[in-house]
């Protein structure tokens, strides 16, 4: 099946530093999604991309759907304590009649220190 | 909207015991998932559904099983819970439109422990 490795695994930074995770596949997406994952909740959706190439911004944070379609990354920027958590990229890909599953990468665990 | 709900939040179990865990959505999504998620790793679909009446497997389905008898609900069950089924399950939902399936939104989880 597909492989999606997520990188880094683990991340400790200072508050207002800058953020870059990515996540590599095997294959081809169609869809590139960033989740954010609190202690003890279900991840919330922070950004869905749906072209290659395409960069889409949501505040302080900013992903990109890789131009090979295989890979994609997330950038955080000022970082600041609320952004601790973990961070799945997601990739999905849809054909007609196809499964439509998404494909998680392992995460990353984001620490900030004051 | 409540959104995804799940129920419970905790549970343990001893081994063999039988329980269901109940999904549900108000977002009238066609597609519901149930996941599991262990430490360090994403998480893993177990079963999901494309719409009411239907189910299907997804990677990791052995010792599980699932039914969609309502649009808004979906149901996971373990027969005979094992101590390789202690995690954290996650159900998620999306909506779907021709060949493009939008994004999953997920519900707060419930954690199991199997003793």
């Amino acid at each position: 099946g597909q492989q999606l490795n997520q990188s880094p695994q683990s991340m400790f930074i200072q508050e207002g530093e800058d953020v870059s995770m990515n996540c590599t596949s095997s294959s081809i997406f169609n869809t590139w999604l960033w989740y954010k994952q609190d202690p003890g909740e279900g991840p919330v959706l922070l950004i869905a991309l749906y072209k290659a190439g395409e960069l889409t911004s949501n505040g302080r944070l900013t992903a990109q759907f890789g131009i090979t379609r295989k890979d994609s990354f997330l950038n955080i920027s000022a970082s600041i304590p609320s952004d601790v958590g973990i961070y799945f990229c997601a990739g999905q890909l849809w054909t007609s009649g196809s499964a439509r599953q998404l494909t998680f990468g392992s995460g990353t665990q984001l620490t900030v220190l004051p | 909207n409540a959104g995804v709900t799940q129920t419970p939040k905790f549970r343990v179990l001893k081994t063999g015991q039988s329980m269901t865990l109940l999904c549900a959505q108000d977002m009238n999504h066609e597609y519901m998932y149930w996941y599991r998620q262990d430490p360090g790793m994403g998480l893993r679909l177990i079963h999901y559904s494309v719409g009411e009446g239907t189910t299907a497997k997804g990677e990791v389905p052995d010792g599980y099983n699932v039914s969609r008898l309502k649009k808004q609900n979906f149901l996971l069950g373990l027969e005979s819970a094992a101590p390789s089924q202690t995690s954290v399950y996650f159900c998620a939902s999306s909506f779907s439109s021709g060949s493009q399936t939008y994004e999953q939104y997920f519900g707060p989880g419930t954690r199991l422990t199997v003793t």
